[in-house]
Formats: C-alpha cells, structure tokens, sequence
C-alpha cells in the first residue's frame, strides 16, 4: 500500500482482556518498528523487526506484550491480561532498509488502546 | 546515554508571529541523523525533515527552517510567520545505532498553540 495502515483505529478494553494489534507496513520495507505513545508523552521503541526476525524487543515493557511479523510483512502487537497502565497510542513504523535513516520512516495513525 | 531534550513543553502565540522549538541531543554515534515530526490532533506523525550528522548546513522549507549546529548538539526548528494550521506536537528525534540497524528515540515534545 501507500502508506502504513494500522487497525483497529481505536480499541476499548476491559481490564484483563487481551487485545491484538495490526500494523500493515508499505511493501517491501524490510524494517518495521512498533511504539508506544502515552498521553502527553513522545513515542518509545518497543520492538524492531528486520524480515521477519525479531532482533529488538529490549523495549517490550513485560511479558504480557509479544510481537510477530510471521512472514515478513504484516505485524501483530499482542497484549495479554491489559492493564490500565497500557492505555496509549501504539504506532507502527516501517523502513524499506534495514539502515533506515537515510531512506526515512513511515508511520502508521497508530491505534489508540483505551483500558477500563 | 543517548537523548533528545525538548525542553519547551507547551508554547503560545499569535498568528503571524516566529516561533522556534529547541531541541537538544546526546549521542555517543559518530554517524546519526536527526527529525523533526509534527503531530496534529488527527495522531498521525508527520515527517518534515531529516539531517544527518555531516550535514550542518542549515535548511529552509518555505516557512519553515532548521539550525543545526553539533558544536551544541542542538537542532533548532523556526516557524515563520506562523499559522493557526501550525498547531499541533511537534517532535524532535535521534537515530540511536544498536545491533547492526538505527533506531528512532524521540523527544518528549513541544506542544505549539497558534491564535489567530
């Protein structure tokens, strides 16, 4: 696609229910972040994806957050058991090399994660 | 450690007015590049520029321009004449290297309010 789409736009969860994110990254781009935005606050890395190996998860705030990118293109951020401390933006980025710098990112709306 | 410092947290002005937003940085890379993203209410980050660490040469995109300057680490935005369309976050980000790919670490953000 054009761009990189991220669903659902917007998610309300209930305390303890788990909840899976999709990020669809612009074909052909070989690197593909995910962060979390809090409210009021910058985004920070969670997890970096070169293909579909994940090389970084050094960001991934507990175990309950798992990341897959199954066959190198779309991704799922999945959360288990949400707490309210999730609730935030989470934005997907992709990059069509692996030194992505130089050739820019591309983010994603994001999807907004509401837990109550 | 590696970091990016907005330290402006929220900044007003009048329409017609220049505005600059500081930004800031630590790095312990030789080779890095910088961004500035806007975030309108929309979510969306919006990439306006990026520089990388051998390029000081200031840039100018019509209203828009950038200072750059390593001997301070700082990459300084100026909106002239600004626009209540100008309103929105604005980020400031870092390439960090780690593990054989560059990753983005952002600012905490300046939000920017422009009256008419």
């Amino acid at each position: 696609g054009a761009g990189v789409s991220q669903s659902p736009r917007y998610k309300v969860a209930k305390r303890g229910q788990d909840v899976a994110l999709r990020c669809d990254p612009i074909s052909g781009h070989v690197s593909l972040f995910w962060y979390q935005q809090a409210l009021g606050q910058g985004p920070e890395f969670l997890t970096y994806f070169q293909n579909e190996a994940q090389l970084d998860k050094s960001g991934l705030p507990s175990d309950r957050f798992f990341a897959e990118r199954p066959e190198g293109s779309v991704s799922t951020l999945k959360i288990q058991r949400t707490q309210q401390e999730d609730s935030a933006v989470y934005l997907c980025a992709s990059s069509l090399k692996v030194w992505g710098a130089g050739y820019g990112y591309t983010f994603g709306s994001g999807t907004r994660l509401t837990v109550v | 450690a590696q970091k990016v410092t907005q330290a402006q947290t929220e900044i007003s002005v009048v329409e017609k007015e220049d505005v600059t937003l500081d930004c800031v940085y630590e790095t312990r890379d030789t080779t890095y590049y910088l961004f500035w993203y806007k975030q309108p209410p929309s979510g969306e980050l919006v990439f306006l520029i990026r520089r990388n660490s051998f390029d000081e040469q200031n840039e100018i995109s019509g209203r828009y321009s950038w200072n750059f300057q390593k001997s301070t680490s700082s990459f300084n935005f100026t909106i002239t004449a600004s626009q209540v369309v100008d309103s929105a976050v604005y980020f400031c980000a870092l390439t960090v290297f780690s593990g054989g790919y560059n990753k983005l670490i952002f600012g905490a953000g300046t939000r920017l309010a422009v009256h008419p």
